[in-house]
């Protein structure tokens, strides 16, 4: 059985840096294939694709936020981080860490986390 | 980066209404396609893959078509339980994307 849980703070400031933690059971992000990637949702608008990983740490990115984000895996704890600099309010949404079967598509879903970005 | 049109953007229907969400996207990507269904306060749900790939545990009246460039999400008769917004996401290649989303409503 495939879990995923988003955790992080609920409140940040602009400019501060956000870190989220993915932390993950029921797969292995060793196994061929295999990716986990971050899409979020800022209230009353449509999902956006953020990150990937892949199981051989192959990182990819949205363009438009590409300078700002940095995804990692701790394979050893079952966790991905995703860090997202210079926060501003626009970023406020729910963040979704999902799970891959083959980067394609994402199957499994964590719960979300809503960050808010405010002063 | 390939972008997709997803269209109606809302959508008003009745239980029992067969409804089909279409999406568009700006180059050919074969049958790279995937449609969410998502309900407020919920993590999306996949409910197809790879263009018309019912995924597990998704009722068979979902279902969904479509190669190239137009692909479609059919509902064949709306439950009380189907009210929520759809995406379509290509993955044909990253970076991704997701349709604007459609908005199920209870007419």
């Amino acid at each position: 059985q495939i879990t995923l849980k988003e955790s992080g703070p609920t409140l940040v400031k602009p400019t501060q840096t956000l870190t989220l933690t993915c932390t993950f059971s029921g797969f292995s992000l060793t196994t061929g294939g295999v990716a986990v990637g971050w899409i979020r949702q800022p209230p009353g608008k449509a999902l956006e694709w953020l990150a990937l990983i892949y199981w051989d740490d192959d990182q990819r990115y949205s363009p438009s936020l590409k300078t700002r984000l940095t995804i990692t895996k701790d394979t050893s704890k079952n966790q991905v981080v995703l860090t997202m600099t210079n926060m501003d309010p626009v970023d406020t949404a729910t963040y979704y860490c999902a799970h891959s079967p083959s980067g394609r598509f994402f199957d499994y879903w964590g719960q979300g986390s809503l960050v808010t970005v405010s002063s | 980066d390939i972008q997709v049109t997803q269209s109606p953007s809302s959508l008003s229907a009745s239980v029992g209404e067969r409804v089909t969400i279409t999406c568009r996207a700006s180059q050919s990507i074969s049958t790279y396609l995937n449609w969410y269904q998502h309900k407020p306060g919920k993590a999306p749900k996949l409910l197809i893959y790879a263009a018309s790939n019912l995924q597990g545990g998704v009722p068979s009246r979902f279902s969904g078509s479509g190669s190239g460039t137009d692909f479609t999400l059919t509902i064949s008769s709306l439950q009380p339980e189907d009210f929520a917004a759809y995406y379509c996401q290509p993955s044909y290649t990253t970076p991704y994307t997701f349709g604007q989303g459609t908005r199920l409503e209870i007419k």
